[in-house]
C-alpha cells in the first residue's frame, strides 16, 4: 500500500523565519510527488517533482526530491504570514496506479 | 493549468438523503477524480472517474455509496447517497492530463443532520 508520511505535524515560526518540511514516502512505480498549499478548502498547486536532486523553485519557495533515499523537502525562506497553510505532501503511482496518495499534511502557522 | 468549478459548494441535507456534486473542468482532461477530506484530516481518494465506463473505487468505497458519471471529458458528477453525520466532509474534484501535474476543485462543504 502507497504511503506518505510528513512531518513535523505542526510549526509555529516567526516572520521571517526559514522553515523546511518533510516528506517521505512508499508507493507502488513511482512517477512523481507533489506539493500543494491548502488554505481553506482547495488544495493549491505548488511543485511536481519527477527527478532526484534537481530543485524546482519558485519565489521564496523551492522543493527539491531524492528518490534513492525516498524523500523531498519543501523550503520556505523569509516566512510571511500569508504562508500560513496545511502543507500536503502527494505521491502518484505510474501506468496503472495514477492516484495521489496524500500525507497528513504540516499546519505552519507563522506569527507576525 | 485547468479551471475548475463545482456545485454546490456548500449543502446541509439530512439524514437518509442524497446530494449529487457536479464537477466542470474549463477543458478536456484525460483523468477525473474524487476525493474526500474528513475534519481534520488529509484527502482521501475516493474514485477515478473513468469517461464512458464505470469508476473505479478504492478500497472502503463502493458504486451504490458513492455512483459517480463522467459523460465526456470535461465533466463529472458524484453523488453521496443515502447519507449519514459520517459522511460529513469537504468533496473535492481534480483533474489531470497525464503526465502533468493534478488540479483541484473549490470543494464541496457537506455537512448531514
Amino acid at each position: 500500500e502507497d504511503k506518505v508520511v510528513q512531518s513535523p505535524l505542526s510549526l509555529v515560526v516567526h516572520e521571517g523565519d526559514t522553515v523546511t518540511l518533510n516528506c517521505s514516502y512508499e508507493v507502488t512505480n513511482f512517477r512523481s510527488l507533489l506539493w500543494y498549499k491548502q488554505e481553506k478548502k482547495a488544495p493549491t498547486f505548488l511543485f511536481m517533482l519527477t527527478s532526484s536532486g534537481i530543485e524546482k523553485k519558485s519565489g521564496r519557495l523551492s522543493s527539491i526530491l531524492d528518490k534513492k533515499e525516498l524523500f523531498s523537502i519543501l523550503n520556505i525562506t523569509a516566512t510571511q504570514t500569508g504562508d500560513s497553510a496545511i502543507y500536503l505532501c502527494a505521491v502518484e503511482g505510474g501506468f496503472g496506479n495514477e492516484k495521489l496518495t496524500f500525507g497528513t499534511g504540516t499546519r505552519l502557522t507563522i506569527i507576525p | 493549468s485547468a479551471v475548475i468549478s463545482q456545485k454546490p459548494s456548500r449543502d446541509i441535507c439530512q439524514r437518509g438523503t442524497s446530494l449529487t456534486i457536479q464537477c466542470q473542468v474549463d477543458s478536456q482532461v484525460t483523468m477525473m477524480f474524487w476525493y474526500r477530506q474528513q475534519p481534520g484530516q488529509s484527502l482521501t481518494l475516493i474514485a477515478t472517474a473513468n469517461q464512458g465506463s464505470e469508476a473505479t473505487y478504492e478500497s472502503g468505497f463502493v458504486i451504490d455509496k458513492f455512483p459517480i458519471s463522467r459523460p465526456n471529458l470535461t465533466f463529472s458528477t458524484l453523488t453521496v447517497s443515502n447519507m449519514s453525520p459520517e459522511d460529513s466532509s469537504i468533496y473535492l474534484c481534480s483533474a489531470e492530463n497525464w503526465g502533468r501535474e493534478q488540479y483541484f476543485g473549490p470543494g464541496t462543504r457537506l455537512t448531514v443532520t
